[in-house]
């Protein structure tokens, strides 16, 4: 049973700091997804990585997959307070449309 | 614009009566998923089709049904309502050609009392 786990779940960092947030996954899999989700709000798609060795930047994120480790990172860098959310990532273990999802990572930037 | 649509997006309902929530897409995709999200469980797949007349269970589909009688449609009726089935739940659509990549509906809080 594939299992998907999300570190840290809760962070809160300052403005201007750099982090990682770390995706682990426990079979095989190629497909990977971000999402971004805002208090009370919908799920906003991120990144969407399809092959070992994937990388994926927009503005402050970028994301990467390593398929052979089982391990997808989200680094933000110089982070600001809008960046502030719960991200989550997701794997489709059989490339079967049928997502596995982490718990979530709750990102709270000070100002 | 494409988008999806979910109502209703708030509902108070007693234990044990029906409860339907509608999804509707217009992004003309095959696969649609139904989601409860729930503190301390993320994202949990309650049903979901490939396509026309298709439907299949997820995770948690105790309690809960879906038909697809249209591409556009896949609407969650809750058989009879329990407290436990208060939750926030979202729909999804996916392409079926695509990347896999889901598109959410904004969302459904219910209450079950």
């Amino acid at each position: 049973e594939l299992k998907v786990e999300q570190n840290p779940l809760f962070l809160s960092m300052q403005e201007g700091k750099n982090y990682t947030i770390y995706c682990n996954y426990s079979t095989t899999s190629d497909r990977l997804y971000w999402y971004r989700q805002d208090p009370g709000k919908s799920l906003e798609s991120l990144f969407v990585l399809l092959s070992n060795g994937a990388v994926k930047q927009e503005g402050r994120l970028m994301a990467s997959l390593d398929t052979k480790a089982r391990l997808s990172t989200l680094h933000i860098t110089a982070a600001v307070h809008d960046l502030s959310a719960t991200y989550f990532c997701a794997v489709d273990e059989d490339s079967n449309y049928q997502l596995i999802w982490g718990a979530g990572t709750k990102l709270i930037i000070k100002p | 614009d494409a988008e999806i649509t979910q109502s209703p997006r708030h509902k108070i309902t007693e234990t044990g009566r029906q409860v339907t929530l509608a999804c509707h897409q217009t992004w003309n995709h095959n696969n649609m998923f139904w989601y409860r999200q729930d503190l301390g469980h993320g994202l949990r797949l309650i049903h979901y089709s490939y396509g026309v007349q298709d439907t299949n269970k997820g995770e948690v589909s105790d309690g809960y049904s879906v038909s697809r009688s249209n591409t556009e449609d896949l609407p969650l009726t809750l058989e009879s309502a329990a407290s436990s089935q208060t939750s926030v739940y979202f729909c999804a659509s996916s392409s079926l050609w695509e990347t896999g990549e889901l598109f959410f509906g904004e969302g459904s809080r219910l209450t079950v009392l």
